[in-house]
């Protein structure tokens, strides 16, 4: 299994711009998350999906949009990116949307700098 | 709402040191689950972790043990006899009975030689 993958590695952006971030999990599961790290601020939610065609707001979801078309895939969508979006983003996956056992496994990340 | 803490923003110990990093947390749920992620300096996230709100008893996974403590509202990080290699950012996170995982600020730890 390739796990979480998320791509690309690194993007920079003119405010303004706009531009889509991938995230593909090969582990059937059925919730799916996006969070962004900023430095002293730990990593905060931006939207999460329990399941295809499903998809709900977390923490800090403005200026972003997802879509849930695939139980595998989960993009982020900035319409017109902003310098307040620097950030690295980071997508997780995990068995399912229940309180239970699972485990939460984390993509590689993306390092997004918008000038 | 739920709310983690990690009042330590950098620890810095030399090698073989034993160094406890602090997490406390906040929550109305009675049913929650607590996570400790490493994020090494490559910048992925580890998972270390996991313990549900029924369970108190500490846990040791070689040098890492964790102590979970309801009445404080705990749940502390200890590495035994530190070394280079454990050098990274830690995260205390809490899952509660919404789907979104709170984590803490994070705590950065430099292990010198």
């Amino acid at each position: 299994n390739a796990g979480v993958t998320q791509t690309p590695k690194f993007q920079v952006l003119k405010t303004g711009q706009s531009m889509t971030l991938q995230c593909a999990q090969d582990m059937n599961h059925e919730y799916m998350s996006w969070y962004r790290q900023d430095p002293g601020m730990g990593l905060r939610l931006i939207h999460y999906s329990v399941g295809a065609g499903i998809t709900d707001q977390g923490e800090v979801p403005n200026g972003y949009n997802v879509s849930r078309s695939t139980t595998e895939d989960f993009p982020l969508r900035l319409l017109s990116a902003a310098p307040s979006q620097t950030s690295v983003y980071f997508c997780a996956s995990r068995e399912s949307q229940g309180l239970g056992e699972e485990t939460q496994y984390f993509g590689p990340g993306t390092r997004l700098l918008v000038l | 709402a739920q709310k983690v803490t990690q009042a330590q923003t950098e620890i810095s110990v030399v090698e073989k040191e034993d160094v406890t990093l602090d997490c406390v947390y906040e929550t109305r749920d009675t049913t929650y689950y607590l996570f400790w992620y490493k994020q090494p300096p490559s910048g992925e996230l580890v998972f270390l972790i996991r313990r549900n709100s029924f369970d108190e008893q500490n846990e040791i996974s070689g040098r890492y043990s964790w102590n979970f403590q309801k009445s404080t509202s705990s749940f502390n990080f200890t590495i035994t006899a530190s070394q280079v290699v454990d050098s990274a950012v830690y995260f205390c996170a809490l899952r509660g009975n919404n789907n979104d995982m709170r984590f803490g600020a994070g705590t950065r730890l430099t292990v010198k030689p």
